[in-house]
Formats: C-alpha cells, structure tokens, sequence
C-alpha cells in the first residue's frame, strides 16, 4: 500500500499567517490527491481534491499544489475557522491511505 | 441537501457482530460507489472498504485489516449503504463515517458519523 507523510504534524500560526502543509507519497500518485479539514467531533471536510481543485464552497484562500509524490497545501491568510486538523488522502490506487494528520493550532 | 446519516452504533462484545446503516438523501444514491472509513480515538483516518454502484457491478472492495470479517452491501432501493461487521476486536473501536465515492472528486460528501465501541 502507499504511504502518506504530511508534514509537520503540528503547526503554530496566527490569524493572517500564510501557512504550508507538505504530504509526500511512498510512490507516484499522479494527481489523485485530496486534502480535508476535520475539527473536534466533527467529520472530515473535503477542501481540495485532484491535488489542486478546490471544492465547491470552499474559500480561496485555500489551494493544492503538486503531482507525483510531493504536494503542498497552503492556507494564504490563515482564519480563526482554520484551527482545525488537516488530512492528505491519496485514492490512486487501493487501499485509499491518508497522512497522519497536521493539527493547526493559535500561536 | 445532499446528506449521508450514518446509525447503529453502540457498545458490543469482542466476537460479536453489528450492523450499521447508511441512509442517502438529496442525490441519485444508485450512481455512487460509496465508501466507509474509520477513526479510532484519538487516531487518523483509515479506509474500511467501499462498494461500487450497479452500473460497475456492485462490487466491493476491503482494507486488509478487515478482509473476511465485514461485509458493505447496499440497497439503492431505499438509498442506503450497510457495513456488517462481524468477529469484531477491541481494535474495531472507532467512529465509522460513510461516504460518497465522488470519483476524480474523491470523497465529497460525509455522514456525521457513528461510535462503535467493542469491549467486555
């Protein structure tokens, strides 16, 4: 199966800061990669998907970037409704895997 | 509004078994391939298994970790999507979420979830 490994597992930024979380796949994965936002309790939200589609109603300030193995995504001015948890998933090929997760927190 | 709720959570036995239901509102249910995942507490994300729609043969597919012991069916008649779950371990504890296969759009649509606890 692939590994995902985003990076860093924890991230601490204030509101206005441009923020970038790195995922890097064990193999290639083409484009087929999603990002998700999931806060406390709640289910995961898809943000961003085929590495840099943003999905409907999502803002854009949120964006996807990369192909193969390595991609990023970057939040350009960072909310207070953005400390949340974010997930890389990668759905090449199964099963579908996902990073271990980069938890955004208030500096 | 397109909705996915999952149900039949709770506490069970190591060894038994438990069904839950998916029930899909506000889109044409039997177009989708539809997925479950789950999150043990405290954890991330791990994909259960899914099942195609029809039109791709219905059929399904499982994470290893459960391979032989859940089972996804579905019902498009009444738009719902089940994952039985049977010899469950104590590492089955998570919360299941079911989910909208959205193909290139991966995973577009998400239930709230549901607890499914397995201890003695």
């Amino acid at each position: 199966d692939i590994q995902m490994t985003q990076s860093p597992s924890t991230l601490s930024a204030s509101v206005g800061d441009r923020v970038t979380i790195t995922c890097r796949a064990s193999q290639s994965i083409s484009s087929w990669l999603a990002w998700y936002q999931q806060k406390p309790g709640k289910a995961p939200k898809l943000l961003i998907y085929k590495a840099s589609s943003l999905e409907s109603g999502v803002p854009s300030r949120f964006s996807g970037s990369g192909s193969g193995t390595e991609f990023t995504l970057t939040i350009s001015s960072l909310q207070p409704d953005d400390f949340a948890t974010y997930y890389c998933q990668q759905y090449n090929s199964y099963w579908w895997t996902f990073g271990q997760g980069t938890k955004v927190e208030i500096k | 509004e397109v909705q996915l709720v999952e149900s039949g959570g709770g506490l069970v036995q190591p060894g038994r078994s438990l069904r839950l239901s998916c029930t899909a509102s506000g889109f044409t249910f039997g177009d989708y391939a539809m997925s479950w995942f789950r999150q043990a507490p405290g954890k991330g994300l791990e994909w259960v298994g899914f099942i195609r729609s029809k039109a791709y043969g219905g059929t399904t597919e499982y994470a290893a970790s459960v391979k032989g012991r859940f089972t996804i069916s579905r019902d498009d008649s009444k738009s719902i999507a089940y994952l039985q779950m049977n010899s469950l371990k104590t590492e089955d504890t998570a919360v299941y979420y079911c989910t909208r296969d959205g193909a290139e759009r991966a995973f577009d649509i998400w239930g709230q979830g549901t607890m499914v606890t397995v201890s003695s």
